[in-house]
């Protein structure tokens, strides 16, 4: 029972470079998402889907796009690296039953550009 | 729009003493509270939720209750370990089903 599962777990970039991060989901949730964590600032949502190919934006989207062409992907780009991007990266997944309402979180994505 | 606010930490306690870290929240319709922990170099984890008024979630000894009346969510615990060092999130999601943290507290148990 893989849960949610981010791929990579650590990645160094270049400013200016582009990457994706993958966020797979077996558990057939209907929505997703992107968060960036901080020192001292929490949790922050970039970007959440609520269903295969619709996608919204969070708190801080730019710099980022996201898609999300199958249910149990959503995939996160950077298209062009900035050091403030520097950031762990968790994706979460959760149902759309109310009464399942708690979000499953990956072990996360540690960016740093450089 | 939606917010969370947790008590500033970090917090720190010695072994066996009492817990209680504050989160209060804001929303427009009536949402489903969460508790998150996040240990040393790992991901969340959920250790607690309430789902409507006056519920309460219990996990691992810790316990709060959803106060409607308040919009509180308090997470306490009678006595600490030093294993429950980590960052607790509180944690909403509105029936619109975005989720919204709060800063995270940052609780530090000394034996």
């Amino acid at each position: 029972n893989a849960g949610v599962t981010q791929t990579p777990k650590f990645r160094v970039l270049k400013t200016g470079q582009s990457m994706t991060l993958l966020c797979a989901q077996d558990m057939n949730h209907e929505y997703m998402y992107w968060y960036r964590q901080d020192p001292g600032m929490g949790l922050r949502l970039i970007h959440y889907s609520v269903g295969e190919g619709t996608t919204a934006k969070g708190e801080v989207p730019d710099g980022y796009n996201v898609s999300r062409l199958k249910k149990q992907n959503f995939l996160l780009g950077l298209e062009s690296a900035a050091p403030s991007q520097t950031s762990v990266y968790f994706c979460a997944s959760s149902s759309r039953d109310r009464g399942l309402a708690e979000a499953f979180f990956g072990q996360g994505t540690r960016l740093t550009v450089v | 729009g939606d917010s969370v606010t947790q008590m500033e930490g970090p917090v720190t306690l010695s072994e066996e003493a009492f817990l209680t870290i504050n989160c209060t929240y804001t929303a427009t319709g009536y949402p489903s509270l969460f508790w998150y922990v996040q240990y040393p170099g790992e991901g969340l984890q959920l250790l607690l939720k309430a789902t409507k008024a006056d519920d309460k979630g219990s996990n691992k000894g810790f316990e709060a209750t959803y106060r409607k009346e308040t919009t509180s969510f308090h997470l306490e615990k009678g006595s600490v370990q030093v294993s429950d060092s980590a960052v607790y999130f509180c944690a909403l999601r509105e029936y619109g089903n975005k989720l919204v943290f709060g800063a995270g507290t940052i609780l530090r148990v000394k034996s």
